[in-house]
C-alpha cells in the first residue's frame, strides 16, 4: 500500500523557517517524481514545487521561487520542503504527492498544516 | 507560464444530470499533459483523469475528458450523489510549473 506521511508543521512567525518531511512506503520511491501542493484555508490547491527522482530537476512556483528548497533522500525514502523568509500567504496544508509514471498525481499524504502568524 | 481558467466557478445540478466542466489554457499544454481532480471537503484530491482523456484506475466510466491544445472538458455523463464536489485540472506538460486551475465546485440544486 502506497503511503505517504507529511509532518513538520506547526505555528510559526512571519519571517521564519520550517521544514516539512515525507516518509513514503509501499513503492521504489526513487523510481517517482514528488512534489508538493498546498492548499490555504477555503482556497484552491496550489502547486509549490517539484522533484525528480533523482534529485537532478527541480521546479518551483514563482510565489515561493528564492523562498522554498524541495530535496530528497531516496535511501531514506524521504521528501522534504525547507521553507523560509515564512509570509503570512503560506499559510496552508502542504500535501506531499507522487508524480504518475503516466503523468499527474496518483497519490497524496494527509497534508501538514503550517500557520504563519505572529 | 500557463494559467489555467475553469469554468463555471460554480455548477448546480441535480442527481442524474450531466455535467460539463471546462478548463481553458494561456496556451497550449504539451502533450496533452491534462489532468482532472476530485476533492471532497476534508479529503486530499483524487486523480480522475490523467493525459486528458485516459481515466485513472479504479473511475467509473461516468467520468470523460476530452480536448487538446488549450481547451480541455471533463464530463461526468449521470451524475451520483457522491460527485458533488470540488474539481479542478492541472497541467503538468510544461515547466518549469505545473499549476492548477482555481477550480469548479459542482453543487446539488
Amino acid at each position: 500500500e502506497v503511503r505517504l506521511v507529511e509532518s513538520g508543521g506547526g505555528l510559526i512567525q512571519p519571517g521564519g523557517s520550517l521544514r516539512l518531511s515525507c516518509a513514503a512506503s509501499g513503492f521504489l520511491f526513487s523510481s517517482y517524481n514528488m512534489n508538493w501542493v498546498r492548499q490555504a484555508p477555503g482556497k484552491g490547491l496550489e502547486w509549490v514545487a517539484y522533484i525528480s527522482g533523482d534529485s537532478d530537476t527541480q521546479y518551483y512556483a514563482d510565489s515561493v521561487r528564492g523562498r522554498f528548497s524541495i530535496s530528497r533522500d531516496n535511501g531514506k525514502k524521504s521528501l522534504y520542503l525547507q521553507m523560509s523568509s515564512l509570509r503570512a500567504e503560506d499559510t496552508a496544508i502542504y500535501y506531499c504527492a507522487r508524480t504518475w509514471l503516466l503523468g499527474g498525481i496518483d497519490y497524496w499524504g494527509q497534508g501538514a498544516l503550517v500557520t504563519v502568524s505572529s | 507560464e500557463i494559467v489555467l481558467t475553469q469554468s463555471p466557478g460554480i455548477l448546480s445540478l441535480s442527481p442524474g444530470e450531466r455535467a460539463i466542466l471546462s478548463c481553458r489554457a494561456s496556451q497550449s499544454v504539451g502533450s496533452n499533459s491534462l489532468a482532472w481532480y476530485q476533492q471532497k471537503p476534508g479529503q486530499a484530491p483524487s486523480l480522475l483523469i490523467f493525459g486528458a482523456s485516459s481515466r485513472a484506475s479504479g473511475i467509473p466510466d461516468r467520468f470523460s475528458g476530452s480536448g487538446s491544445g488549450t481547451d480541455f472538458t471533463l464530463t461526468i455523463s449521470r451524475l451520483e450523489p457522491e460527485d458533488f464536489a470540488m474539481y479542478y485540472c492541472q497541467q503538468y506538460g510544461t515547466p518549469p510549473t505545473h499549476t492548477f486551475g482555481q477550480g469548479t465546485k459542482l453543487e446539488l440544486k
